[in-house]
């Protein structure tokens, strides 16, 4: 069966640190995957996605970025952190992206 | 205009009530429609997943698309405190959204 795995769980950084958050799937090869954000309170965010190795689409303009240098690996980064870059991260997958999203439990990152 | 409107409540019911969740949405050409369940810190699950015009039934739960109202609905009967949850409802572009918190009381 397919799993996701998303670390840590929770994360508290100072303002201006770097991030590296990692998401991986097992079960399933060449999946769709997706870095959402969740503001407190407010919907989620969709962040970037990838259909592949190396292909990586940026919904919104930001401090972050995402990587994916292997198929079932998925990478948020940034190198300075921003205290507005505090939120519950997702990562998600699928088959098709018209097939439902399987999402990671996420981090909550909190920074200060 | 958002993509995907959805009235974020909170939406507060008794035990045993039915709900209706809905979702609004402005591009006609989204075909799959979804909602999804989400506890407390914790990732969505999938929870009914429709495809183009039309009812789908699951237990408790009824998922309806209303595409020449670009309108869906999530209708929970016999509501269960184990229900209390954000019901966030998506597109097949990945569109999420707001979510509505929903709490059945005992």
């Amino acid at each position: 069966s397919q799993t996701i795995h998303q670390w840590p769980a929770t994360l508290v950084q100072p303002v201006g640190s770097p991030l590296s958050l990692e998401c991986t799937v097992e079960g399933t090869s060449n999946p769709n995957l997706y870095w959402y954000r969740q503001a407190a309170g407010r919907g989620l965010q969709l962040l970037f996605y990838s259909v592949g190795i190396g292909q990586i689409s940026s919904e919104v303009p930001q401090n972050l970025s995402a990587s994916r240098p292997q198929d079932r690996q998925f990478i948020l980064s940034s190198k300075k952190l921003l205290l507005s870059d505090s939120g519950f991260y997702l990562c998600a997958w699928s088959v098709t992206g018209e097939d439902g999203y399987t999402f990671g439990s996420g981090t909550r990152l909190t920074v200060v | 205009q958002k993509e995907v409107e959805q009235d974020p409540g909170p939406l507060s019911v008794p035990e045993g009530a039915i709900v209706s969740l809905n979702c609004t949405y402005s591009n006609s050409a989204f075909q799959y429609f979804m909602w999804y369940r989400q506890y407390s810190r914790k990732g969505p699950e999938l929870l009914m997943y429709t495809y183009s015009s039309g009812n789908k039934e699951d237990g408790r739960f009824t998922a309806q698309v209303d595409k020449s109202s670009k309108y869906i609905s999530l209708f929970i009967r016999d509501s269960q405190p184990s229900d209390s949850a954000t019901y966030l409802c998506a597109m097949n572009d990945m569109r999420f959204g707001a979510g509505t918190r929903l709490t059945v009381k005992p």
